[in-house]
């Protein structure tokens, strides 16, 4: 079946540190893949998407790229900001059969001054 | 500004009780879904709905009840077959429910407590 793989947190860096957040994917056919993030004690806010294979989405200084040869949607940030803490969900929305969005566990990042 | 609400966002419940968690959007979304999200998992579906009058269980409907009367509005009830309701519930809409690449939109959140 559909499934979504992420690296397991907490994610501790200190400020201006490099970020990456591993995520892989289970898929048939060819999904959108998600970055959403959750600040405590809120929903969810897309951060980036792409939609086919080789797409790089970004935003606010992150970047995914959609690799189907590895079947992997990683997340990274060049320099993390204390702002950043947040907890990071990868997803993938099947192009058939329902489109359902399937989540990762989350992984959950903090970052110190 | 448009948006997803969901109220109240704190509840506590008695066993054996049944209650309802409001979710109202003004995008003017078609499709809308209610996710619940317990502690190191991820969000899992528990019931959607890509039109009005219409719903689709989702992964884990079991104790949980939903309508959809109007575009706007998609409450979810948690009943007393609810075995381990303690949880954090939330809410989201997406344009359609037949866009591949559709971003789901989410509400706040409602949070849960059993007593």
């Amino acid at each position: 079946g559909n499934s979504v793989t992420q690296m397991e947190g907490p994610v501790t860096l200190s400020e201006e540190a490099f970020l990456t957040i591993n995520c892989t994917y289970t898929a048939t056919g060819y999904p959108s893949l998600f970055w959403y993030v959750q600040y405590p004690g809120e929903g969810l806010q897309l951060l980036l998407k792409a939609t086919k294979a080789d797409d790089k989405g970004s935003n606010k200084g992150f970047e995914a790229t959609y690799r189907k040869e590895t079947t992997s949607f990683h997340l990274e940030k060049g320099s993390v900001q204390v702002s950043d803490s947040a907890v990071y969900f990868c997803a993938l929305r099947r192009n058939t059969g329902g489109f359902k969005t399937i989540f990762g566990a989350g992984t959950r990042l903090f970052v110190k001054a | 500004d448009g948006g997803i609400t969901q109220s109240p966002k704190y509840l506590f419940r008695k066993e054996g009780q049944n209650v309802t968690l409001s979710c109202e959007q003004n995008l003017n979304h078609d499709a809308m879904y209610w996710y619940r999200q317990d502690p190191g998992q991820g969000l899992r579906l528990i019931y959607y709905s890509q039109i009005v009058n219409d719903f689709q269980k989702g992964d884990i409907a079991e104790g949980y009840s939903v309508s959809r009367e109007k575009k706007e509005s998609f409450p979810l009830t948690v009943t007393s077959a609810q075995k381990n309701p303690t949880a954090f519930y939330l809410c989201a809409s997406s344009i359609d429910g037949t866009s591949g690449s559709g971003e789901l939109f989410f509400g706040e959140g409602s949070r849960l407590t059993v007593l």
